[in-house]
């Protein structure tokens, strides 16, 4: 069964920081992940989907990469502003996704 | 452009009522999905469909229902409602199985 974890769980920036977020699955055979960010009392918001054949996917400020081979993907957020304070959750898989518990960021003005 | 649309935003039953959930989306999306969301166990999928009058089960399917009678609407019923089924139900819709996912505002649910 793919296990997701999510690094750190909480973490509190000033704004202008460049930050990284981290996402680790334990089943390596996905066909794609994506990042989402939820704000409190939303839905989901989607952010990125990275198939599997890709290394990294871009918009914006934000950047993920995916390896596959050992697990992990990131999210790179450039520039960090007060309106990206929100949790982010990643999800192997789109569809019948395993969800991380996210990492809540608080960017302080 | 409404997207995804849960209806109710709120609800709170008593143990042994039934209730219905109702998910609605406007983008012609084939695959639709159920989730709750509890603290400190994440997002777990309920149940899904890929397509008009199709269902499946999804991690936690006990307790509930479902119903894909027309593409656009995605049915969750609580045929006697629990305490253990407190949560915020998402639901969701995709193009394919490996296209983005689209989410609605969720469904706050009490049971006492």
């Amino acid at each position: 069964k793919q296990e997701v974890t999510q690094i750190p769980a909480a973490l509190s920036v000033p704004e202008g920081e460049n930050l990284v977020l981290n996402c680790s699955f334990t089943d390596s055979a996905i066909y794609n992940l994506q990042w989402f960010r939820q704000d409190p009392g939303k839905g989901l918001t989607s952010l990125l989907l990275i198939q599997s054949s890709q290394r990294e996917q871009t918009s914006g400020r934000l950047n993920a990469s995916l390896d596959k081979s050992s697990g992990r993907s990131t999210l790179y957020i450039a520039a960090s502003q007060p309106g990206d304070s929100a949790t982010y959750l990643c999800a192997p898989n789109a569809g019948k996704s395993t969800f991380g518990d996210g990492t809540t960021l608080t960017v302080k003005p | 452009n409404a997207g995804v649309t849960q209806t109710p935003k709120f609800r709170v039953l008593k143990t042994g009522q039934s209730m219905t959930l109702l998910c609605a989306q406007d983008m012609n999306h084939e695959y639709m999905y159920w989730y709750r969301q509890d603290p400190g166990m994440g997002l777990r999928l309920i149940h899904y469909s890929v397509g008009e009058g199709t269902t499946a089960k999804g991690e936690v399917p006990d307790g509930y229902n479902v119903s894909r009678l027309k593409k656009q609407n995605f049915l969750l019923g609580l045929e006697s409602a629990a305490p253990s089924q407190t949560s915020v139900y998402f639901c969701a819709s995709g193009d394919r199985g490996n296209q983005p996912q689209h989410f609605g505002d969720g469904t706050r649910l009490s049971i006492l």
